[in-house]
């Protein structure tokens, strides 16, 4: 399977902290997305990273991707209650195909 | 403008019944995804379209399960007869061809099947 898995399954911190998530993937991939879950609602695209790419900022995110250890990571950093959410990274092979591969997700929850 | 649009929101339905579920994707999107949802296998793609074709129908669990997509704008993803073990969320996401393929959920539609 292409399906990647999240690290940890779930995460409790305190608002203000940082929050780390980590992803491993398998295949050889064109980008590595990752998106937030809330609870009850559908997936939102919160940034996407290409293959090329090592690093990228968005706001309060950050992700990193190493393709050589096939990993990513997603740092939520200043966290606030709003973030409880899933976080789940998904990748886009290099076949050209749209569909995406989703990981199993982590669960974090940010206490006020 | 609107995103993606599905319905019903939620379906609770007795066991052997037929449910459709409906899914209108954001206009212009050439790919439509079905992905089911559930605390025990996570989210699951069940097939997906580009340009009304399916193109990947290899996670749709059983002949029970069908998908079309008659136009553009509206798909359907049909259980027939329906069992208590299809009772999950069920979402559509629609994408825009490129090189980097950002996916757009509908809220889902919550199925319990009794």
């Amino acid at each position: 399977s292409q399906q990647g898995e999240e690290d940890p399954q779930a995460l409790s911190i305190q608002e203000g902290e940082n929050a780390t998530m980590n992803c491993s993937y398998k295949t050889s991939i064109n980008n590595l997305q990752w998106y937030r879950q809330n609870s009850g609602r559908g997936l939102v695209h919160l940034i996407l990273i290409r293959s090329n790419e090592r690093e990228k900022h968005s706001g309060r995110l950050r992700v990193t991707l190493d393709t050589s250890k096939k990993s990513s990571s997603l740092l939520i950093t200043a966290s606030r209650a709003a973030d409880t959410a899933s976080y789940f990274c998904a990748t886009g092979d290099q076949t050209g195909a749209n569909n995406l591969f989703f990981g199993t997700g982590t669960r974090l929850t940010v206490i006020p | 403008d609107a995103g993606v649009i599905q319905s019903p929101r939620h379906e609770v339905t007795e066991m052997g019944q037929e449910v459709t579920l409906r899914c209108k994707p954001i206009s212009g999107h050439d790919y439509l995804f079905w992905y089911r949802q559930t605390m025990m296998r996570g989210l699951e793609l069940l097939i997906y379209f580009n340009n009304n074709v399916p193109i990947d129908d290899s996670g749709m669990p059983e002949d029970r399960f069908s998908a079309k997509m008659p136009n553009a704008s509206f798909s359907t993803l049909k259980i027939q007869p329906s069992e208590p073990r299809d009772s999950a969320v069920y979402f559509c996401a629609s994408s825009f061809t490129s090189s980097y393929n950002e996916q757009f959920f509908g809220p889902g539609t919550r199925l319990t099947v009794l």
